[in-house]
């Protein structure tokens, strides 16, 4: 089946720094992605839909100043979370369907985020 | 490690047909199961959940029950409608670890 790669898998940052997490299809074009955000012992939450040459739609709620969402290709997009502070601190994953198709999304491995 | 094994779809299914849609876990304690649908275009949306043995979520018509004796957590409808038509995927969570996903089921449900 398709495969999304998720990179980093894991990664523990200071506070104040920015981070940035890569979702790639490795074998379709994907024109939306999405980008979700579990809290602990809870389920996911929907961050933001990323559009393909377009800026994302961020869900109520999530600052999008401090989400960045870039999708600069059809096999690409990232998060960045800048200036990051603990509580950010979650696991963040990103799925992906191929374009002009009405198959079933795809999701990256996740990656869990830990700022200290 | 925590894993989730979902019936593989496609699954295609009359209007007013009953849906089952399978759903087993390996977890080393008692994880908290999800069942999540999307719709075409659309973001992954919590469609019930269920935090302990015996437990049963349901909502919009879909029910699933916390099975720990043979680790299941099938869902179910009694009569879908086309509006059904969507991905659905069975997740856990077990402490705070990650959360697993299945692969999905694709059900399209026909008028």
């Amino acid at each position: 089946g398709a495969v999304v790669s998720q990179h980093p898998s894991r990664v523990i940052c200071k506070s104040g720094t920015s981070v940035k997490i890569e979702c790639r299809s490795l074998d379709f074009q994907a024109t939306t992605m999405f980008w979700y955000r579990q809290f602990p012992k809870k389920s996911l939450m929907l961050m933001a839909t990323s559009n393909e040459g377009s800026k994302a739609t961020y869900e109520q709620g999530v600052e999008k100043d401090k989400f960045l969402i870039n999708h600069a290709s059809l096999t690409l997009s990232t998060l960045t979370v800048t200036s990051a502070h603990p509580e950010d601190s979650s696991f963040y994953i990103c799925s992906a369907t191929p374009s002009f198709t009405n198959t079933e999304a795809f999701f990256g491995q996740g990656t869990r985020l830990t700022v200290v | 490690g925590d894993s989730v094994t979902q019936m593989e779809g496609p699954v295609t299914l009359s209007e007013e047909a009953f849906l089952t849609i399978n759903c087993t876990y390996t977890a080393t304690g008692y994880p908290s199961l999800f069942w999540y649908v999307q719709y075409p275009g659309e973001g992954l949306q919590l469609l019930l959940k269920a935090t302990k043995a015996d437990d049963k979520g349901s909502n919009k018509g879909f029910e699933a029950t916390y099975r720990k004796e043979t680790t299941s957590f099938h869902l179910e409808k009694g009569s879908v409608q086309v509006s059904d038509s969507a991905v659905y995927f069975c997740a856990l969570v077990y402490n705070n670890n990650d959360m697993r996903f299945g692969a999905g089921t694709r059900l399209t449900v026909k008028p």
